[in-house]
């Protein structure tokens, strides 16, 4: 079946960076976006940005312009996720997703279980 | 900071009918972009409730339905049941922000 597995918690200082691995299974890697979505401690869900797998191309929120980049390795269908100069806001659960378009719109139908960084002293 | 308006909490008996907003402007819902709905239960992966207005993927029940009109949408659960006391959220693509991900503020749906 379709499935996004994503790597596990981690804990970070101030200023750090941290590289959230989600690796696809169940469906052509190359066919499908994968967009990250976070969500904040206490807070809703904000998009962070999407790249295409098979060309690479990628798209960012501008609140994470600068400060998030994403890769992939197609030998293993696993996508990564890397934020720098991490602050105590960016504490909260990263979210993996398989990205489905049409004309009119763009939404996840398949989600990871989410990766939760938390930022602290 | 979202764009699209939800009500912060909504509640029902179960079996009752209960309706979700979801109001944005001309430059996502009202520029004819569609809208989709997740659920998303604490500690848990966000799923897929809807998608393109009114559309169930395989697996969720039909309880579940969804409109939209002009710039706002609204999904509505009917037969409420405990198991559908969780956080909802819409989305939409903003042209104006070139961003495909919009969410709306979310909905705490609380069952009496």
């Amino acid at each position: 079946q379709v499935q996004l597995v994503q790597s596990g918690a981690e804990v970070k200082r101030p200023g750090a960076s941290v590289k959230v691995s989600c690796e696809a299974s169940g469906y052509p890697f190359n066919s499908y976006d994968v967009t990250w979505v976070r969500q904040a401690t206490g807070q809703g869900l904000e998009w962070v940005g999407w790249m295409n797998p098979g060309s690479g191309r990628t798209a960012y929120a501008q609140k994470f312009q600068g400060r998030v980049t994403m890769t992939r390795d197609t030998s293993i269908s696993a996508i990564y996720m890397e934020l720098r100069s991490l602050r105590s806001e960016d504490t909260g659960v990263y979210y993996c997703a398989r990205g489905v378009y049409d004309s009119s719109g763009y939404w996840a139908d398949v989600w990871g279980e989410g990766t939760t960084v938390t930022v602290s002293p | 900071q979202s764009v699209l308006t939800q009500p912060p909490s909504v509640s029902g008996a179960p079996g009752q009918r209960v309706t979700i907003s979801c109001t944005g402007s001309s430059s996502n819902i009202g520029s004819g972009r569609d809208v989709h709905w997740y659920q998303h239960l604490p500690g848990t992966a966000p799923r897929l409730l809807l998608y393109s207005n009114n559309n169930r993927p395989s697996g969720v029940p039909d309880r579940f339905s969804g409109s939209k009109s002009g710039t706002s949408a609204s999904l509505a659960i009917s037969g409420l049941q405990a198991e559908d006391e969780a956080d909802y959220y819409c989305q939409s693509f903003d042209i104006n922000l070139n961003v495909p991900f919009v969410f709306g503020t979310g909905t705490k749906v609380t069952v009496l």
